[in-house]
C-alpha cells in the first residue's frame, strides 16, 4: 500500500509548466532522497529524477525535482504531447525498511 | 546495452507458488543490487524486495512470510518465488537494477510480465 500521496491527475496545454506534488512523512521523504519515475502507457517505468534533483543522462532539463521537508515536487516545463504519462514518486522508508511509491499522477496534455 | 528480461508462467493457480526469473544481459550481475516490483492492473507500483549479487536480501514486510529471492551468478539471473498466492497477487511483475551511482534508484527495468492468479 502506497504511503506517499500524489494528486490523481494534472494537466496543461503544450508549452505550459505542470507540477506534481508528493507528500510523505519524516520516515521517508523527510529523511531520504526522492525519486521520480515516468510510465508511458503500456511500458515499464523510467527513472526521471534521482537524489531529489539529479537527472540521469538523456533526461531533458525540462524535468526538474525539488524537496522540502516531508514533501517533494516534480516540475515539467515546456509541456509536450509525449509527456502524457503516469508519474510516480518513490523513497526509502526507514520505518518499513523498504521502498515506498506514491499513488501516481496521470499527466494529460490538453 | 543493459537489458533485463522477466520470464515465467502467466497463469498461476490460487494457493500455488509464483516463480519468475530475471535474465540480465549486457552487464555482469555482480556488484549490483536487483529488485522486483509489481503493478496490479490499473493500479500503482509496489516494491517486492531486493537481492544483492552475494545473496543478501531485503523484503517488503507485507510479503516476507511468502517470499524468497535468489540469485544465480553463473547464469546472470535472479529469481522470485511467492508462495500461497491469491487473486491479490495478480499483477505485472518487473525486475529492475539499482545503479552503482545511487543504490536506491531503479535505473534499468525489464519490460514486465503479467501474472494472473486464477483457477
Amino acid at each position: 500500500q502506497p504511503v506517499l500521496t500524489q494528486p490523481p491527475s494534472a494537466s496543461g496545454t503544450p508549452g505550459q509548466r505542470v507540477t506534481v506534488s508528493c507528500s510523505g512523512s519524516g520516515s521517508n521523504i523527510g529523511s531520504n532522497h526522492v525519486y521520480w519515475y515516468q510510465q508511458l502507457p503500456g511500458t515499464a517505468p523510467k527513472l526521471l529524477i534521482y537524489k531529489n534533483i539529479q537527472r540521469p543522462s538523456g533526461v531533458p532539463d525540462r524535468f526538474s525535482g525539488s524537496k522540502s521537508g516531508p514533501s517533494a515536487s516534480l516540475a515539467i516545463s515546456g509541456l509536450r504531447s509525449d509527456d502524457e504519462a503516469d508519474y510516480y514518486c518513490a523513497a526509502w522508508d526507514d520505518s518499513l525498511s523498504g521502498y515506498v511509491f506514491g499513488t501516481g499522477t496521470k499527466v494529460t496534455v490538453l | 546495452q543493459v537489458q533485463l528480461q522477466e520470464s515465467g508462467p502467466g497463469l498461476v493457480q490460487p494457493s500455488e507458488t509464483l516463480s519468475l526469473t530475471c535474465t540480465v544481459s549486457g552487464v555482469s550481475i555482480n556488484n549490483y543490487y536487483w529488485s522486483w516490483i509489481r503493478q496490479p492492473p490499473g493500479r500503482g507500483l509496489e516494491w517486492i524486495g531486493y537481492i544483492y549479487y552475494t545473496g543478501s536480501t531485503n523484503y517488503n514486510p507485507s510479503l516476507t512470510s511468502r517470499l524468497t529471492l535468489s540469485v544465480d551468478t553463473s547464469k546472470n539471473q535472479f529469481s522470485l518465488r511467492l508462495r500461497s498466492v491469491t487473486a491479490a497477487d495478480t499483477a505485472v511483475y518487473y525486475c529492475a537494477r539499482h545503479p552503482t551511482y545511487d543504490s536506491r534508484a531503479f535505473d534499468i527495468w525489464g519490460q514486465g510480465t503479467m501474472v494472473t492468479v486464477s483457477s
